[in-house]
């Protein structure tokens, strides 16, 4: 694989930390929120998923808080850890299995 | 147990070639989907296939792009006529059915147009 997001948004946070990468999407008719994380060299990994009936859910160290009003999603990391550094990348779906993803954020850990 | 394997992980060809790319998804999910990623830039979505039959090919980009999966399992991207702009990294995952965004990725081939 290849490294990805070379000119991303980044985020910068302290270890132990918690972090909040926030997204914008862009079709009022999507109905389910996706978020991944893609590590160098891999392909993205699912961590949470949100519908649309939904304003906030909870995974572990994980929340994701989605405002329909303004179209704008965030993921909220809790007690940031090492592992956690990679591109983050928000993802709509309108109600078939055709995601589209949004340009991704970048999270740097400082130990 | 295994994931999403692809191949191969890197490919470097000349344009106009032609290229196969490989996909064998997780044992048992029947949907399998094809992505494109351009460095710095999320994934594109290309195809999506619900066993053998491709249910939505809306993201290929033109004519030169095709996939098939024969027996509804390992899925093969085919590119003609390669152009430098075809370079990027592509991505399959597959997923259970009506699993929407719980997709699992594999790791991607590289591909290199010159």
């Amino acid at each position: 694989g290849e490294s990805v997001g070379l000119h991303l948004p980044t985020l910068s946070v302290q270890e132990g930390d918690n972090s909040i990468i926030n997204c914008a999407y862009s079709n009022s008719a999507s109905d389910y929120f996706i978020w991944y994380k893609q590590e160098s060299g891999k392909g993205p990994q699912f961590i949470i998923d949100i519908r649309s009936n939904m304003d906030k859910r909870q995974g572990q160290r994980v929340t994701v808080l989605l405002n329909k009003t303004v179209k704008h999603l965030s993921l909220q990391i809790a007690a940031t850890q090492p592992g956690d550094s990679a591109v983050y990348f928000c993802a709509e779906n309108t109600g078939g299995f055709k995601t589209i993803f949004g340009a991704g954020t970048r999270l740097f850990v400082k130990a | 147990g295994a994931g999403v394997s692809q191949t191969p992980s890197n490919k470097v060809t000349e344009k106009g070639k032609y290229v196969e790319l490989r996909c064998d998804p997780i044992s048992g999910h029947t949907a399998l989907y094809w992505y494109r990623q351009s460095l710095g830039q999320g994934p594109e979505f290309l195809i999506y296939f619900q066993g053998t039959g491709a249910a939505d090919d809306s993201g290929l980009p033109n004519d030169r792009f095709f996939a098939v999966r024969p027996e509804g399992s390992v899925s093969t991207l085919k590119i003609q006529r390669t152009e430098r702009g075809d370079s990027a990294v592509y991505l399959c995952a597959s997923s259970l059915n009506e699993a929407r965004g719980r997709v699992f990725f594999g790791p991607g081939t590289r591909l290199t147009v010159l």
